[in-house]
């Protein structure tokens, strides 16, 4: 595999911030995806890095450092409905490599 | 709006059948993907195909064999179903643009059980 590493679990309540960081191997590297995927649902894409920096895109940001072979994902002003699993995907070539992904609980 | 759709969400089979799961996706993209995704493993790919009648193996293609004789259907097939091939199972397809973003599009998945 591509050792994509990521936490299994995360809680936080209701309007506040979440970070969930994503680290992989950095050879072949080209580019990072983030994922949503909601119980029972496909994943659906949240945002793609390929170069160093922060994209922002509303209340999700993504990050990502090719030389340390890091991301993360930031969400902001948590709502309920953010409640989900989070997967970082490492891009060769067409081909993704995913990480077992985040579950995020979101609490009153 | 890209649409994966894949031909059943549940399936239940016998060990030794064969399993036959169909995905059509209406975005002419080239790319078309087979994952499996179980619990604390995430996706992993077991089959892709760049091009009608192109296959190349993914990470766990042992026991699956798939066909793509046209360019919006990818069938996955398990020859002889086991029990360790209760899963769920999701298509996904992709566009190669000159962007290089290739998001995959997925579809809403088949979870099949194999008793």
């Amino acid at each position: 595999g591509q050792n994509i590493d990521q936490p299994t679990e995360m809680t936080a309540t209701e309007g506040a911030i979440v970070q969930i960081n994503c680290t992989y191997q950095t050879s072949g590297f080209n580019g990072l995806f983030w994922y949503q995927q909601h119980a029972g649902e496909a994943p659906t894409f949240l945002s793609y890095n390929v170069l160093d920096g922060l994209e922002e895109k509303g209340r999700f940001s993504s990050f990502l450092s090719r030389s340390k072979g890091y991301s993360y994902l930031l969400l902001k002003e948590l709502q309920m409905k953010d409640s989900a699993s989070y997967l970082c995907a490492r891009r060769d070539d067409y081909k993704l490599s995913f990480g077992a992904g985040t579950t995020v609980t979101v609490r009153a | 709006d890209v649409k994966v759709t894949q031909s059943s969400r549940y399936l239940v089979k016998r060990t030794g059948e064969k399993v036959f799961l169909e995905c059509v996706q209406d975005m002419d993209h080239e790319n078309m993907f087979w994952y499996r995704q179980d619990p604390g493993l995430g996706l992993r790919l077991i089959y892709f195909s760049y091009d009608v009648k192109m296959k190349e193996k993914g990470d766990i293609p042992e026991g699956y064999s798939v066909s793509r004789e046209k360019k919006e259907r990818f069938s996955l097939i398990l020859e002889s179903a086991s029990t360790n091939q209760t899963s769920m199972y999701l298509c996904a397809s992709s566009f190669v643009g000159t962007g290089g973003e290739n998001e995959q599009f997925f579809g809403p998945g088949t979870r099949l059980t194999v008793l």
